[in-house]
């Protein structure tokens, strides 16, 4: 079945640093999405990524889709405390009917 | 604009009562999932329903678990018979899914399960 890696699981920075999470499919996407999950707190939709290459932006946050469309990644340009939280990507891929998360990041941005 | 809400937001049990969570997806949405977190997990996907329908329960246990979204009504899912290790963070999500383009998904704040 469809796998979706994470990596890192765990990442600790310092205020103003930046920040990267990884995300590999072992099939490929044809779309791939990123959810924000605030400690104690439910996943937040942030973005779709559909192209093949596909690069979006949102303030701080940049996103990328692998040119295989089996890769994603998700940076954070001079974090915040407000960036806390896990960042979970999530893909579709072949026939299936439902979103494969990965195991999410955990950052946490130390003041 | 009412979002995807779920209830309980904490359900406390013993071992061997029936544990029943409660989503209504947002207005105009057909969809629902459901989806298990474990403490510094991620989400792991249990039942994919439409209305009347269930489309893929891949996810969810064979035993004790079942899931339904009637005509009328919230969707429910069902924990019989609840085990220490059914103790996690149920969510519901739902999502207007159109053609072959997955819509996002919006999620519910949670019903968090604890067994005794």
């Amino acid at each position: 079945g469809q796998q979706v890696m994470q990596i890192p699981q765990y990442q600790h920075v310092q205020e103003g640093e930046d920040f990267t999470t990884y995300c590999n499919s072992s099939t490929t996407l044809s779309n791939i999405q990123w959810y924000k999950q605030r400690p104690g707190g439910h996943p937040v939709f942030l973005i779709q990524l559909v192209k093949s290459g596909e690069v979006k932006k949102q303030k701080r946050l940049t996103f990328q889709f692998g040119e295989a469309k089996k890769n994603s990644s998700l940076h954070i340009t001079a974090t915040q405390t407000t960036d806390v939280g896990t960042y979970f990507c999530a893909g579709l891929s072949g026939s299936a009917r439902q979103l494969t998360f990965g195991s999410g990041t955990q950052l946490t941005v130390l003041p | 604009n009412a979002g995807v809400m779920q209830n309980p937001r904490h359900l406390v049990r013993r071992r061997g009562q029936e544990a029943r969570l409660r989503c209504s997806p947002m207005k105009g949405h057909s969809h629902v999932y459901w989806y298990r977190q474990l403490p510094e997990e991620g989400l792991k996907f249990m039942v994919y329903l439409q209305k009347e329908n269930i489309i893929d329960e891949s996810g969810m246990p064979k035993e004790r678990f079942s899931a339904e979204f009637p005509k009328e009504g919230p969707s429910i899912l069902r924990i019989q018979q609840v085990v220490r290790g059914d103790s996690a963070a149920y969510f519901c999500a739902s999502s207007t899914f159109q053609g072959n383009t997955n819509e996002k998904l919006f999620f519910g704040s949670g019903t968090q399960l604890s067994v005794l």
